[in-house]
C-alpha cells in the first residue's frame, strides 16, 4: 500500500531559524512529489514539485529534495518568518490509472515572532 | 490567468438533502482531481478525471457520492441524502495532463450538514 508520512506533527520555531520539514514514502515508484502549502480555512498552494529524475528544486527561501532509493524528501526553509505559519503538506503522485496524489497528515508550522 | 474556482465557498444543509459542488478548473487542464479533507485529517482521494477516459472513481465513500465532469471542464460532485459525517472541505485540483504535471488546488468549499 502506497503511504506518505509526515514528521513532525507540529513544529514551533524562533523567527530566523532555519527548519527541515520531513516526507518519507513507502513506494519508490513515484513519478515527482509535490510540496503544498495550508493556510487555515484556505486550500491548497503548490510550492515545489519534484520529478523523480530529479533531487532537488529551490523556490526563494525553500528548497525541497528528493532520495527516492531511501523514500524521502525534504522541505528546508531559510530564516524562517512569521509568515511561514501555515501546515505543510507533501503529495507523492503515482500516476497510472488513478493519477492520484497520496497525501501526508502535514505539518503544522508555527514561527514565534 | 484565473486558478481553480470552486463553489460555493461555504455551504450549510439539512442531513437528508442533496447538494452540488462545482469546479471549475484552469482552461486547458484536462485532468480534474477531487479531495476530502475532514477536521483534523490528512486529504483523501475521492475521483480522478482524465481526458475522455473513464474516471477513477475508487476513493467515492459510498453510492450516496458522484461526479460528473461536462464537456471535459466544469465538474460536479453530488451528495445524496447527506450525512453529518460528510461534513468537510472537499478540494478540487487541476493538471494540465495528469502526472507527471503540477496540481493546483482551488479554495474549498466547506460542507457543513446540521
Amino acid at each position: 500500500k502506497q503511504e506518505v508520512t509526515q514528521i513532525p506533527a507540529a513544529l514551533s520555531v524562533p523567527e530566523g531559524e532555519n527548519l527541515v520539514l520531513n516526507c518519507s514514502f513507502t513506494d519508490s515508484a513515484i513519478y515527482n512529489l509535490q510540496w503544498f502549502r495550508q493556510d487555515p480555512g484556505k486550500g491548497l498552494t503548490s510550492l515545489l514539485l519534484i520529478q523523480s529524475s530529479q533531487r532537488e528544486q529551490t523556490s526563494g527561501r525553500l528548497n525541497a529534495s528528493l532520495d527516492k532509493s531511501s523514500g524521502r524528501s525534504t522541505l528546508y526553509i531559510a530564516a524562517s518568518q512569521p509568515g511561514d505559519s501555515a501546515t505543510y503538506l507533501c503529495a507523492g503522485n503515482y500516476g497510472g490509472s488513478q493519477g492520484n496524489l497520496i497525501f501526508g497528515k502535514g505539518t503544522k508550522l508555527s514561527v514565534k515572532p | 490567468g484565473a486558478g481553480v474556482s470552486q463553489s460555493p465557498s461555504n455551504k450549510v444543509t439539512e442531513k437528508g438533502k442533496d447538494v452540488e459542488l462545482r469546479c471549475d478548473p484552469i482552461s486547458g487542464h484536462t485532468a480534474l482531481y477531487w479531495y476530502r479533507q475532514s477536521l483534523g485529517q490528512g486529504l483523501e482521494f475521492l475521483i480522478y478525471f482524465q481526458g475522455n477516459s473513464a474516471p477513477d472513481k475508487s476513493g467515492l465513500p459510498s453510492d450516496r457520492f458522484s461526479a460528473e465532469r461536462t464537456g471535459g471542464s466544469v465538474s460536479t460532485l453530488t451528495i445524496q441524502r447527506t450525512q453529518q459525517e460528510d461534513s468537510a472541505v472537499y478540494l478540487c485540483a487541476s493538471s494540465p495532463r495528469g502526472p507527471p504535471d503540477e496540481a493546483f488546488f482551488g479554495q474549498g468549499t466547506r460542507l457543513t450538514v446540521v
